[in-house]
C-alpha cells in the first residue's frame, strides 16, 4: 500500500513554455502533499505544501505565479512550471500524507526529470 | 549553518567492511530523525527511523545523541547493493516540516 505517482517521469521542453507535473496517491487519500526540488548533488529542497481544497503555501525564496499548484482532490496534486527556463531543470518530487498522518510518514513519488532547453 | 549536514563523501568501500555516515543537526528542538537511501535518479526511501535508545534493524544501526545534536548510521557486512547516496533527515518541530541533508554517496566496490 501507500503507493504515489508521478506523471510524467521526464520531460524535456522549449524555454517559455509550461510543464504541467501530476502527483497522485494511487491507495490512499491524502490532503496534504509536498513538493520538493532537488539540483544535482544537492539536497531535496522543499518547494511548497499543497493542501486539498486550499491555497499552497510556498516556501521562501520559491515564487508562487511560477510554480503553480492545484490540489483539487484527496488523491491528486498538480504542479506547473510557467514560463520554465533552464535553470528550471531539476527533479521534482512530490510527497503524500495519509489523512491524519505526520510529516514523520510521507509516502513519495518516483519524480520528474524537467530538462528545460 | 546548515541545518542538517552531512560529509558528501563519495565513501569508496570494499565490500564486507563496515562503513559509518555521521550527520548533525542545528535546531535543537527536532524531534524525529531518520535515515533515507537514495538511487541515482529516484526519489527517497526510508531506511529506518532513529531513536534516542539507539535501534537497529540487521546489518543496519542507527544512533542519536540529541546532547550533541548527531546522529549516526553504520552498515556493517556492505554489499554491493548498499551503493547509494545516504540522506540524513530531521523533522523541524517548529513548523512540522522535514529536511534533508545533502546525502553522503557511498560506493562499494567488489
Amino acid at each position: 500500500g501507500a503507493v504515489v505517482s508521478q506523471h510524467p517521469s521526464w520531460v524535456i521542453c522549449k524555454s517559455g513554455t509550461s510543464v504541467k507535473i501530476e502527483c497522485r496517491s494511487l491507495d490512499f487519500q491524502a490532503t496534504t502533499m509536498f513538493w520538493y526540488r532537488q539540483f544535482p548533488k544537492q539536497s531535496l529542497m522543499l518547494m511548497a505544501t499543497s493542501n486539498e481544497g486550499s491555497k499552497a503555501t510556498y516556501e521562501q525564496g520559491v515564487e508562487k505565479d511560477k510554480f503553480l499548484i492545484n490540489h483539487a482532490s484527496l488523491t491528486l496534486s498538480t504542479l506547473t512550471v510557467t514560463s520554465a527556463h533552464p535553470e528550471d531543470s531539476s527533479f521534482y518530487i512530490c510527497s503524500a500524507l495519509p489523512r491524519g498522518g505526520s510529516t514523520d510518514t510521507q509516502y513519495f513519488g518516483p519524480g520528474t526529470r524537467l530538462t528545460v532547453l | 549553518r546548515k541545518e542538517v549536514e552531512q560529509d558528501p563523501g563519495p565513501f569508496n568501500v570494499p565490500e564486507g567492511a563496515t562503513v559509518a555516515f555521521n550527520c548533525t543537526y542545528s535546531n535543537s528542538a527536532s524531534q524525529s530523525f531518520f535515515w533515507y537511501r537514495q538511487d541515482c535518479r529516484k526519489e527517497p526511501k526510508l531506511l529506518m527511523s532513529v531513536y534516542s535508545s539507539g535501534n537497529e534493524d540487521g546489518r543496519f544501526t542507527a544512533q542519536l545523541n540529541r546532547a550533541s545534536q548527531y546522529i549516526s548510521l553504520l552498515i556493517r557486512d556492505s554489499k554491493l547493493s548498499d551503493s547509494a547516496t545516504y540522506l540524513c533527515v530531521v523533522n523541524r518541530r517548529r513548523d512540522d516540516k522535514i529536511i534533508f541533508g545533502k546525502g553522503t554517496r557511498l560506493h562499494i566496490l567488489p
